[in-house]
Formats: C-alpha cells, structure tokens, sequence
C-alpha cells in the first residue's frame, strides 16, 4: 500500500535554531499538506499545495515559516529560528481528487529545548 | 468555518459494537463527512467517507443523518486495536478541519 514518506522521525533542535522536515506524498497525489499537532489537540492545517502552488497558509506563521513544493512532487517545511512552542508533531499529508480520503505520514516529532 | 462536535471519550467492551456521534449543523451541501483516527505517536489513519448516503467498508459503517447534520460512525466489533483518538471532520473542498476528537477506550 502506497505512503506518505517522512524524515526525520523524531528531531531536537535548541531554540533560535533552523530545522527543516521533508515529505514525499503518494504518487501522483496533486493536494499536499503540511499539519501541527501540538499534544492532546487535533492537527492543525499549515500550508496546502496543490502541485508546486500553495493555495491555503493563512494558518502559517511566516515570520518564521517557510514551505515549500518546488516541482509539485515532494515539499520542505522549515523553521528559522525555533522557538520553545514550536515543539510538536508536523504531519505531511497527500490527497487526490476531491471527495477521496487523506493519506498522512507518520508524522515528524519535534522538541525544541 | 465551525468545526464538529464529538463527545470527549467513550468506553466499550471488547467483542461490541461503537456507535461514535458526531454533530455538523454547519454543514453544506457539498462537504464531506470523513472519519479519521489517530493511535499514539502516529500519523492519522483513514477510516471512512461519505456524502449523502450510508457507507461500509471494511473498517466500520458511517451512517448519515438524513438532513446531514449529524453522522454516527459505527465499529462493529471493537478490539483492542480499535483504541484511539477518533476524529468527525466536515471537508470543505479539498480541506480537512479537525477538531478534538474521540477517544475511544476498549476494555478486555
């Protein structure tokens, strides 16, 4: 069964620091999203592509922020610098067509110290 | 956009059936009602969708309230792998809002 790659699993970066998380959707899937999952809360949308053009990330801080989904395959979501709040699970989505279910990856766990 | 409401956590015994609710007043004619659930230190996992009409799979049964306003996710019999955070979401186009979820507890 096809997946949503994610690297790295699990990250710790000290505060102020850059820290970058990559995602391979499905093949073939247009939609990619990226999520945060702060602990015992529901994800929270960041940013959603569709190919290589973001059409959502009003939930996105982008002073700090930055996705992206060069040639509408794979995306870099990154952080510079990190602060303590940032530590939380960044889940990567795909999707096809509309009216089809989401497939997320396992998620990338990050704590900031 | 208002989320769903779901109950914060429900028990069940192992071997029964969940009849997890959810309530989306808010919804329009063209959202989707998707079901998702999350075990510990994982990623969501697909479990069921629908539109209109009642839907099986091999997962559960979602059945849709006849004015859409509401849905009932189904678990025919529980596991203990059934143990998770389950999450209504009310999609609007190709959008996923989640809310709170469920926890859905299984006991031996």
């Amino acid at each position: 069964e096809a997946e949503v790659a994610q690297s790295p699993r699990y990250k710790i970066t000290e505060k102020s620091q850059a820290v970058a998380f990559w995602c391979d959707p499905i093949s073939g899937h247009a939609t990619l999203y990226w999520y945060r999952q702060i602990l015992g809360q529901g994800p929270e949308l960041l940013v959603q592509f569709q190919d290589e053009s973001v059409v959502d990330d009003s939930q996105l801080p982008k002073d700090r922020f930055s996705a992206e989904r060069l040639k509408g395959v794979d995306s870099t979501l990154k952080i510079q610098p990190a602060e303590l709040g940032d530590s939380a699970m960044y889940l990567c989505a795909s999707s096809g067509a509309i009216g089809y279910g989401y497939t997320f990856g396992s998620g990338t766990r990050l704590t900031v110290v | 956009d208002a989320k769903t409401t779901q109950p914060n956590s429900m028990e069940s015994n192992e071997e029964e059936p969940v009849h997890l609710p959810c309530n989306h007043s808010t919804i329009s004619g063209t959202d989707y009602i998707h079901w998702y659930r999350q075990l510990p230190s994982q990623g969501p996992e697909y479990v069921i969708h629908g539109l209109t009409s009642n839907v099986n799979n091999r997962m559960a049964s979602l059945a849709i309230a006849e004015d859409r306003k509401s849905s009932t996710l189904i678990l025919h019999r529980a596991t203990l792998r059934d143990a998770a955070v389950y999450y209504c979401i009310k999609a609007a186009g190709n959008k996923l809002t989640f809310g709170g979820g469920t926890r859905v507890l299984v006991k031996p």
